[in-house]
């Protein structure tokens, strides 16, 4: 099993610019979540999703879009890029028989730079 | 709103030394923590994780963990360190769909 899996593993974007990270996971989790780490404020939850065709606002939504059209795959749109959105992004996913309080799965994250 | 605040934003220690690495999280009726470990460049694993029964709770790595309800605290222990262990270390808690996650100790481990 892969795991977690994101697509791409570097990003250099300009202002203005649109672009799409990919999370795949094969461990058929029913719950999957995008995260921006940034120094000294852990994780952040931008948005999750509770299965298939559903998607939720987490904490720093906001120049950020989802879609998860097949339950393996979450996509993490943005469509104008900001130097704010400079930052690494994090991939994970949870099973729904544990999703109020199990263990969460990472990918290996995205480093994204926006000049 | 359920927070979990980490207190310590660096720890240095010399290899072979004992670390402890603290927790504190908001009070609330039930409460699920965790203890997870970022290496560089990569992503975050588990390291431990509270959920009922035992308070003290062990870990991959010879890490361990004591769930204090009183103190509302769940810190981070390991007898002996090794420069291997130089990382930075997350305390989270789950509350519904969400987990939230402390700010991170970046633990420093020097030879």
């Amino acid at each position: 099993n892969a795991g977690v899996t994101q697509t791409p593993k570097f990003r250099v974007l300009k202002t203005g610019q649109s672009m799409t990270l990919l999370c795949a996971q094969d461990m058929n989790h029913e719950y999957m979540y995008w995260y921006r780490q940034d120094p000294g404020m852990g994780l952040r939850l931008i948005h999750y999703s509770v299965g298939e065709g559903t998607t939720a606002k987490g904490e720093v939504p906001d120049g950020y879009n989802v879609s998860r059209l097949k339950k393996q795959n979450f996509l993490l749109g943005l469509e104008s890029a900001a130097p704010s959105q400079t930052s690494v992004y994090f991939c994970a996913s949870t099973s729904a028989g544990e999703g109020t309080n199990g263990e969460q799965f990472f990918g290996p994250g995205t480093r994204l730079t926006v000049l | 709103a359920q927070s979990v605040t980490q207190l310590d934003s660096q720890v240095p220690v010399f290899e072979e030394a004992p670390v402890e690495l603290r927790c504190n999280y908001s009070s609330s009726v039930s409460v699920y923590l965790f203890w997870y470990v970022q290496y560089p460049n990569q992503g975050l694993q588990l390291l431990l994780k509270y959920l009922s029964g035992s308070t003290l709770v062990k870990g991959i790595n010879g890490f361990e963990a004591e769930f204090n309800k009183s103190q509302t605290s769940f810190h981070l222990r390991k007898p002996s360190v090794h420069i291997s262990d130089t990382a930075e270390y997350f305390c989270a808690r789950t509350g519904g769909f969400k987990t939230i996650f402390g700010a991170g100790t970046r633990l420093f481990v020097k030879a």
